[in-house]
């Protein structure tokens, strides 16, 4: 059974301050994953995806991610934080047509 | 703006009654996914439909069921409603079953 983890449920930074959400997964072949952005009442807009071939991948608005098979991570980084960025972060693993969502990490950002 | 609309918007309804929702995939999109949102259990994959066949099956009641129709627009039906299944409802499609999914903006379902 494939299953996805996001350790952090809330997370505080200053704007400016770097970011990383952490994202651990459990499959048993190389996955497929993503990560979702959610404002509050919006829909989910895709940040960036990781299928194969080179394990540091970029996104939208400045987000980048590392997959490391040995760890089963897949954690998402930001070198600076901005305002807007404040939101819930799912990290997805899909398989088959079938996604497991990880249970979101909150960020709030403080001016 | 994903593509993805999802009608309606808002729907409040009683126990024991059945609502259809209503999804409407980004163009050329085949697949489509459907997903409940809630306080307690998050985001929960229910199922996915792929050119109009059952693809993939998530953590789906009996009491709901979905389908796809030649156009390709879907539609998810609940019925008996609970209190419980008062839930933000999201679509999503994609061009294939693990590529991205571009979800739309959802349905937000209150039974009293």
């Amino acid at each position: 059974a494939q299953s996805v983890t996001q350790p952090d449920i809330h997370i505080t930074v200053s704007e400016g301050a770097s970011l990383e959400l952490r994202c651990n997964y459990s499959y048993g072949a190389t996955p497929y994953l993503f990560w979702y952005v959610q404002s509050p009442g919006q829909g989910l807009q895709l940040l960036l995806k990781y299928f194969s071939g080179d394990t540091l991948v970029q996104g939208i608005k400045g987000f980048e991610a590392e997959f490391k098979r040995s760890q089963s991570s897949f954690n998402l980084r930001k070198p600076s934080v901005h305002w807007s960025d404040a939101a819930e972060y799912f990290c997805v693993l899909t398989n088959a047509g079938k996604s497991t969502f990880g249970d979101g990490t909150t960020l709030t950002v403080k001016p | 703006d994903s593509g993805v609309t999802q009608t309606p918007k808002h729907l409040i309804t009683a126990t024991g009654q059945r609502v259809t929702l209503r999804c409407s995939p980004r163009s050329g999109d085949l697949s489509v996914y459907w997903y409940q949102q809630s306080l307690d259990q998050g985001l929960q994959f229910l199922i996915q439909y792929y050119n109009g066949e059952e693809r993939a099956k998530g953590n789906i009641l009996e009491r709901f069921s979905a389908q796809q129709f030649p156009d390709l627009h879907s539609e998810l039906n609940l019925s008996s409603l609970e209190l419980g299944d008062s839930a933000l409802y999201f679509c999503a499609s994609s061009s294939g079953s693990n590529n991205e999914q571009f979800f739309g903006p959802g349905t937000r379902l209150t039974v009293l």
